[in-house]
């Protein structure tokens, strides 16, 4: 079976503070891909990032950073500086290849208080 | 950039109504998604299909059906609306999972059911 688990509900923070948001999944499939979608208000979501289950090189794309760890399933996105546009909910996703299917978290949803 | 068209950003349907909820996408994606968004249940997946004229269950199926008979359109379908149906609804598209796309999201379809 495959699930995804964000146990944080709702996070604020300060302005220009860090955050960082958890995702564990779990899959008996060995080849899996995890993904990190942003749903500002306007209510599309937007991709951020993909990972596939053989590449635990973190990654850093400016103020964003993911990091990838099998031996705790976990897939951890963290923002630095976090700036009010940053405001909106956060959903985790696992694509396991034995399913054929995109199993989503319940999200995060992150407000970033100016 | 990939296009996903959904028919109606808000749409207010009355008990019993059969109502129509349509996607259109431009990349000649063989696989379509419907989910549902409730709060504190993140994404649920309703159907979704893989090429024309097939199509799968997702997690929660019961009171949809599905059509596709193009390949760029994928049409949900509540036989007869009820109260507990009020959601977001998000449609999605991808390519082929094997080529490890993500899956590129329209801008959801907010119905309401009275």
């Amino acid at each position: 079976a495959q699930k995804v688990t964000q146990a944080q509900t709702e996070i604020s923070v300060v302005e220009k503070e860090d955050v960082t948001l958890d995702c564990v999944y779990e899959t008996r499939d060995t080849t899996y891909y995890l993904f990190w979608y942003k749903q500002p208000p306007s209510g599309e979501l937007v991709f951020l990032i993909r990972r596939n289950s053989f590449d635990e090189q973190n990654e850093i794309s400016g103020r964003y950073s993911w990091n990838f760890q099998k031996s705790t399933s976990s897939f951890n996105f963290t923002i630095t500086a976090s700036q009010v546009v940053d405001s909106a909910v956060y959903f985790c996703a696992l694509y396991a290849t034995g399913a054929n299917n995109l199993f989503f978290g319940t999200g995060t949803r992150l407000t970033v208080i100016p | 950039d990939v296009k996903v068209t959904q028919s109606s950003r808000y749409l207010v349907k009355r008990t019993g109504e059969k109502v129509f909820l349509e996607c259109v996408q431009d990349m000649d994606h063989e696989n379509m998604f419907w989910y549902r968004q409730d709060p504190g249940l993140g994404l649920r997946l309703i159907y979704f299909s893989y090429d024309v004229k097939m199509k799968e269950k997702g997690d929660i199926p019961e009171g949809y059906s599905v059509s596709r008979e193009k390949k760029e359109r994928f049409s949900l379908i509540l036989e007869s609306a009820s109260t507990n149906q009020t959601s977001m609804y998000l449609c999605a598209t991808g390519a082929r999972w094997g080529e490890a796309t993500e899956a590129f999201f329209g801008q959801g379809t907010r119905l309401t059911v009275v």
